[in-house]
């Protein structure tokens, strides 16, 4: 089956760094996405990765490896409006979304 | 950038009554588009697909005959909740992707849903 693994919950301090996790196995691969979700709210898109290596924008970045099917989002200088859910999603081969649980960062000042 | 709204924002009815969802691409055309529900503290869950033109596809375990879906025109869906029970309330989202194989899911701001 098709699985996205996630940590449920991330806790960081206020202007720190937070590198949150995301592991996949799907039925072939055509892109990794980031979104973030804040509470009672749609998500908004942040990244995506379609090659290896490192994307950044601005205090966000992602980076992806295809080979061991491992995803992180980076995020700098942390700011307490970055508290939110932030989902990772990869297209599979069929072009369908597969979305993670999602996790929840908790920034305390 | 590409601009997906939702409507209504928020909505509460009586059980037994029927609920329409509006989801308008306002400044791209699109073919297809998704609706997604989800429950509190959980993950998004794709209900269904909706295709310009034709049938929606829908998700194993989703009733198509109590979702009834909609998609007239290139920049309009519809999601109509039937006979509505408690157990639909939910956080309803639609979404759809301008085109280019490589464009994000852009999402409607989401329709809280409470039927009593």
């Amino acid at each position: 089956g098709q699985n996205i693994d996630q940590p449920t919950e991330m806790t960081a301090t206020e202007g720190a760094i937070v590198q949150i996790n995301c592991t996949y196995q799907t039925s072939g691969f055509n892109g990794l996405f980031w979104y973030q979700q804040h509470a009672g709210e749609a998500p908004t898109f942040l990244s995506y990765n379609v090659l290896d290596g490192l994307e950044e924008k601005g205090r966000f970045s992602s980076f992806l490896s295809r080979s061991k099917g491992y995803s992180y989002l980076l995020l700098k200088e942390l700011q307490m409006k970055d508290s939110a859910s932030y989902l990772c999603a990869v297209k599979d081969s069929n072009y369908q979304l597969i979305w993670g649980a999602g996790t929840k960062l908790i920034i305390k000042p | 950038g590409a601009v997906v709204s939702q409507h209504p924002s928020r909505v509460i009815c009586k059980s037994g009554t029927s609920v329409k969802i509006e989801c308008r691409s306002l400044d791209f055309q699109a073919t297809t588009m998704f609706w997604y529900r989800q429950f509190p503290k959980q993950s998004l869950m794709l209900m269904a697909t909706s295709n310009e033109g034709s049938k929606a596809t829908y998700e194993q375990g989703v009733e198509k005959d109590k979702f009834l879906i909609n998609h007239a025109s290139l920049t309009l869906s519809t999601l109509t909740v039937t006979s509505a029970h408690p157990e639909d309330s939910s956080f309803y989202i639609c979404s759809a992707r301008p085109p280019g194989e490589v464009s994000p899911l852009h999402f409607g701001n989401g329709t809280r849903l409470t039927v009593t």
